[in-house]
């Protein structure tokens, strides 16, 4: 089954400790993005890679960094969370531009 | 960089009638108008997108109109569903130059009443 996955689905976290959120994806997509959802604020683009080793920031990229070492991953990494990164946050792929982008299930991030 | 303005924020509509949710964007260079739906819970969903060389575009009860000259785009719903009910996002991208970035408009909360 074609599908954007992301792990893990709820985490709960202390300010500074760092963490990844990973994002996979089946579709042999060339491109991917990282978005974080706040109420009243809409979708947020955090980064996006056009393919392997090609990445560039958003909209919202401070306080987060991301890698694409294979074409099927993009892992987000936050080195040192802070309560205001407390989001939801969906990873996204799309064959080329222009092209329907599908978005994994979401990441339900509470930094304390 | 781009700006996008969605409104309004909520709509209610009555089952049958049709629904409008209009966005403007601020820069002239976008090319990309893509609209998501998303419902309570779930992930966003592409439901209909227009590029910058069309003024017009339309998917059975959906459509969407590109004004590039007053940079505004609607979205438009006829004959609206209860299943309508949702979440609507605009956004807006200069795809081009190895630029992806996707401005996203606040959304808007539509809700169908039967």
């Amino acid at each position: 089954e074609a599908q954007v996955t992301q792990n893990p689905r709820y985490l709960i976290t202390v300010t500074g400790k760092k963490l990844t959120v990973t994002c996979s994806q089946n579709m042999n997509h060339e491109y991917m993005s990282w978005y974080r959802q706040d109420p009243g604020l809409g979708l947020r683009q955090i980064y996006y890679s056009m393919n392997v080793e090609v990445t560039d920031k958003g909209d919202v990229p401070e306080g987060y960094k991301v890698s694409r070492k294979e074409k099927r991953n993009f892992p987000l990494i936050l080195e040192s969370p802070s309560p205001n990164q407390t989001s939801l946050y969906f990873c996204a792929s799309k064959p080329h531009s222009q092209e329907t982008q599908y978005f994994g299930p979401g990441t339900r991030l509470l930094v304390l | 960089g781009e700006n996008v303005e969605q409104h309004p924020s909520t709509l209610s509509v009555q089952e049958g009638d049709s629904a409008v949710i209009k966005c403007t964007y601020s820069d002239s260079a976008s090319n990309y108008f893509p609209w998501y739906k998303q419902e309570l819970g779930k992930r966003p969903q592409l439901i209909i997108d227009i590029r910058s060389n069309v003024g017009e575009k339309k998917d059975q009860r959906i459509a969407v109109t590109l004004n590039k000259t007053a940079k505004h785009f609607s979205l438009h719903i006829t004959e609206t569903q209860p299943e309508d009910s949702a979440v609507y996002f605009c956004a807006a991208s200069k795809t081009n130059f190895g630029n992806e970035k996707l401005t996203f408009g606040t959304g808007t909360r539509l809700t169908i009443i039967p």
